[in-house]
């Protein structure tokens, strides 16, 4: 079991400006996932955080406009930068325990982002 | 790549119905997601599959491999239920999500 913490849970910002998405995980984990939720869409993964290595970015997202921090096996964070309203979203953290015959997903509550 | 299609996007129901919830997937996979979830985003797992069939208190979850086809069910539904459902399957490229169906259980 995995129980994740993620703040902030809504936020509404400015264009041109940064936001920062924190998770905590009480437990640790090789891996952390990242996703955006667009309205009325499916769940699109951003990128996977590993621990002491870059993470690996899904085609369509780069680094310098959502970089992310992995400095320990329980922490990970999300930015979204110099953002516009394209990027209102909900954004999720999530973790995955056991293996291929019993694979469990635990999701943060995740971050609801309006940018005016 | 895994096209997941879920079915009805949306759905209306009284208290106390049967309620059932589709999803089709168009490559093979080696597991299956029932996800719930609330306003506010949070999402929870409701179930794993690879095969046959599960309960857990009032929601069953079906599949069949062959038909690349799976079921959630819901008795004696209750307002409490109302969510967004999503359906998500693990295949070679990794973990593709249906686009949910969006639950609502009227008093």
């Amino acid at each position: 079991s995995a129980v994740i913490s993620q703040k902030p849970s809504r936020d509404i910002c400015q264009r041109g400006t940064s936001l920062t998405i924190q998770c905590q995980v009480d437990s640790q984990v090789t891996m952390m996932f990242w996703y955006r939720q667009q309205p009325g869409q499916s769940l699109t993964l951003i990128a996977t955080a590993n621990q002491g290595s870059e993470a690996t970015y899904e085609s369509g997202f780069v680094i310098d406009k959502f970089p992310i921090s992995r400095p320990n096996l329980t922490f990970s964070t999300l930015t979204v930068s110099n953002m516009s309203p394209e990027d209102s979203s909900i954004y999720l953290c999530s973790v995955r325990t056991g293996g291929a015959t019993n694979e469990k997903l635990f999701f943060g509550s995740g971050t609801q982002l309006s940018v005016l | 790549k895994n096209e997941v299609e879920q079915s009805p996007q949306n759905l209306t129901a009284q208290e106390g119905e049967f309620i059932t919830i589709n999803c089709s997937y168009s490559v093979g996979i080696s597991a299956l997601h029932w996800l719930q979830q609330h306003p506010g985003g949070g999402i929870v797992s409701l179930f794993m599959l690879s095969s046959g069939k599960k309960k857990h208190g009032r929601l069953i979850a079906t599949i069949n491999i062959q038909e690349k086809h799976s079921s959630l069910h819901i008795t004696a539904s209750h307002p409490r239920d109302s969510a967004v459902y999503i359906c998500a399957v693990r295949g070679a490229d990794g973990l593709t999500f249906g686009k949910g169906t969006h639950l609502i259980i009227q008093p």
